[in-house]
């Protein structure tokens, strides 16, 4: 089982919806989450961290759900720009290495 | 306040050459991460450095690869004899010393072994 998983997609989703991506983690002892956006032949950027009480900045909330060992994303009112390939990252002990799912990729259509 | 500096940005080499890759990480931060994105796969996570210590090398392949992070200038990571399959896009990434443990990432090194 890989530490990090993630749906690879892709999401095709007309402009306007509302889309949502799941990432599951294997080691309970997981310490820190986050999402990343990536665009094509670019570096990561940081999204958000996940925090345990849940994330929200403007259209993108995240959430962890540590019972069950996954993260979300939720994307509202998703904008042409928001096309990209979504990449969840777990940090299995402060201050290391983040391990990085293989990314879902998200096609927002006019 | 300046990203992550990565340089070369595109870097050629034939086979059994060196490759040496240059990172400065953000003002403020001490911690550096190289990271290698493979074509058509995710980020792996390669070495972990503070100022002149390695912290963890456990993505490290065993042979040819090396870092450094000195207590003057950017952080290197040398690939020696290269080989075709070294070709990837290499990324570093820094996080600050407090306890948000944010990495961000510079814009990468593309390396093209021929």
């Amino acid at each position: 089982r890989k530490e990090v998983e993630q749906d690879p997609g892709p999401f095709n989703v007309p402009e306007g919806a509302t889309v949502a991506f799941n990432c599951t983690y294997s080691n309970s002892a997981s310490q820190s989450f986050f999402w990343y956006r990536q665009d094509c032949r670019k570096e990561p950027k940081l999204l958000m961290s996940v925090y345990s009480s849940g994330n929200e900045d403007g259209r993108f909330t995240a959430q962890l759900n540590r019972a069950s060992q996954y993260i979300s994303l939720l994307i509202r009112d998703s904008k042409l720009s928001d096309s990209a390939t979504y990449l969840c990252a777990v940090n299995m002990e402060y201050g290391n290495k983040l391990v990085f799912g293989a990314g879902t990729i998200l096609r927002v259509k006019s | 306040n300046a990203g992550v500096m990565q340089n070369p940005r595109h870097l050629v080499r034939r086979r059994g050459q060196e490759a040496r890759l240059r990172c400065s990480p953000m003002k403020g931060h001490s911690h550096v991460y190289w990271y290698r994105q493979l074509p058509e796969e995710g980020l792996k996570f390669m070495v972990y450095l503070q100022k002149e210590n390695i912290i963890d090398e456990s993505g490290m392949p065993k042979e040819r690869f090396s870092a450094e992070f000195p207590k003057e200038g950017p952080s290197i990571l040398r690939i020696q004899q290269v080989v075709r399959g070294d070709s990837a896009a290499y990324f570093c990434a820094s996080s600050p010393p407090d306890s948000s443990y944010e990495q961000y990432f510079g814009p990468g090194t593309r390396l093209t072994v021929t």
